[in-house]
């Protein structure tokens, strides 16, 4: 069935540093890929999407490609902030039923 | 606006009693989703509104739970005879799409923390 797979974390930086959280998925046909991000003590928000293959999403600096050939949705930004804190997560929607399906989420800390 | 909100935001119950749930979706958003997230899970769907539609409960995990969304607007998710696994955080969501797994932006509430003794 349908998945999605993130890299675990947590994951800690160093403010400036650059930033990769990796997301792989299964799906037949052709799935729009999300991701959504949680802030400390707030619910989760729409962070950025692709709804086809080579898309780019960005916002807030971040970025991530839908790769088919790979199967791949990385998120990547160049320089974190302490305020990009949060737990992270890659989400799948199938073109087909009800379902999202989301990943485990990715812890991030960014220390001044 | 007003976004998703959700009540109780926590409750703490004993084993085999049962507890409601309650979310607010955004006004004249069509589509409600409940989610429930473990620790260390991801995000398991559990049930679908849209409108006046039959829900889809393929995710409901056992039949001691279910939800109704009266009035196409608030949904109550119930839980019975609440066992210790079921603890977790219980989110729902809401949108404006007119069809699940449209690249519309869902919003999420601020979660129901459960945990059963």
């Amino acid at each position: 069935g349908d998945s999605v797979t993130q890299m675990e974390g947590p994951v800690t930086l160093s403010e400036e540093a650059f930033l990769t959280i990796n997301c792989t998925y299964t799906a037949t046909g052709y799935p729009s890929l999300f991701w959504y991000v949680q802030y400390p003590g707030e619910g989760l928000q729409l962070l950025l999407k692709a709804t086809k293959a080579d898309d780019k999403g960005s916002n807030k600096g971040f970025e991530a490609t839908y790769r088919k050939e790979t199967t791949s949705f990385h998120l990547e930004k160049g320089s974190v902030q302490v305020s990009d804190s949060a737990v992270y997560f890659c989400a799948l929607s199938p073109n087909t039923g009800n379902q999202f399906y989301f990943g485990t989420g990715t812890s991030l800390t960014v220390i001044p | 606006g007003a976004g998703v909100s959700q009540s109780p935001s926590n409750k703490v119950t004993e084993k085999g009693k049962d507890v409601e749930l309650r979310c607010d979706p955004i006004s004249g958003h069509t589509a409600l989703y409940w989610y429930r997230q473990s620790l260390g899970q991801g995000l398991e769907f559990l049930i679908y509104f849209q409108g006046n539609s039959a829900p889809d409960k393929s995710g409901l995990p056992s039949d001691r739970f279910s939800a109704e969304r009266t009035g196409g607007s608030v949904s109550t998710l119930t839980i019975q005879r609440t066992q210790q696994e079921d603890s977790a955080v219980y989110l729902c969501a809401s949108s404006s799409t007119l069809r699940a797994s449209s690249t519309d932006t869902q919003y999420f509430g601020p979660g129901t923390r459960l945990t059963v003794l």
